[in-house]
């Protein structure tokens, strides 16, 4: 099993441009997440999705736009990128929800918005 | 609103020290509590996930206890070794389906 997988790793975008970050998953799992890490913020919930065709939004959604066609793919768009946006971001996956459901993680990727 | 904090924020002790990391959170309807590892510019690492049912779980040198009355959790680290300096985060799941994370405790463990 491969996990979860991001791409691309590194990114330096303009004010103003859009990109796609995209995260699978090859472990069948219903539940997806996307965080961003910032520097004294810890990680936040951005956008979820409980299975496919299903999505939610987190403590941080403005400026992200997610879908869930299939289980394994949960990409996040960056409509008009702004430089607020520069942040780690790190795709999550899980089986379910409940006590006995465990997260992993992506390696994330890092973005620069100048 | 779940609020999920961690003290130290910052930890160094020399090698083979058995230490305490502790995770404090506001709400306890919890599924379960995760603890975790960040090295550098990498990925988050489970390391265990205690249920909201259990009071400990234990993987090697790592041993992790909830008590979800009073919303802690600690992280013990027997035997500390330079491979573990990392950052340890802690996280909880609500009910509702999602994750609130602790801002982490980074330890430093010298040689």
């Amino acid at each position: 099993n491969a996990g979860v997988t991001q791409t691309p790793k590194f990114q330096v975008l303009k004010t103003g441009q859009s990109m796609t970050l995209q995260c699978a998953q090859d472990m069948n799992h219903e539940y997806m997440s996307w965080y961003r890490q910032d520097p004294g913020m810890g990680l936040r919930l951005i956008h979820y999705s409980v299975g496919a065709g299903i999505t939610d939004q987190g403590e941080v959604p403005n400026g992200y736009n997610v879908s869930r066609s299939t289980t394994e793919d949960f990409p996040l768009r960056l409509l008009s990128a702004a430089p607020s946006q520069t942040s780690v971001y790190f795709c999550a996956s899980s089986y379910s929800t409940g006590p006995q459901n465990e997260q992993f993680f992506g390696p994330g990727t890092r973005l620069t918005v100048l | 609103k779940q609020e999920v904090t961690q003290i130290p924020a910052a930890l160094s002790v020399p090698e083979g020290e058995n230490l305490v990391l502790n995770c404090s959170f506001t709400d306890s309807a919890i599924y379960n509590l995760q603890w975790f590892r960040q090295d550098p510019g990498k990925g988050l690492t489970s390391l265990l996930l205690i249920q909201s049912s259990q009071r400990e779980q234990t993987s090697g040198r790592l041993n992790a206890s909830l008590d979800k009355s009073s919303g802690r959790s600690t992280l013990y680290i027997a035997a500390s070794q330079p491979g573990d300096s990392a950052t340890y985060l802690c996280a909880v799941e609500n009910y509702g389906q999602n994750f609130v994370f602790g801002p982490g405790t980074r330890l430093s463990v010298l040689p």
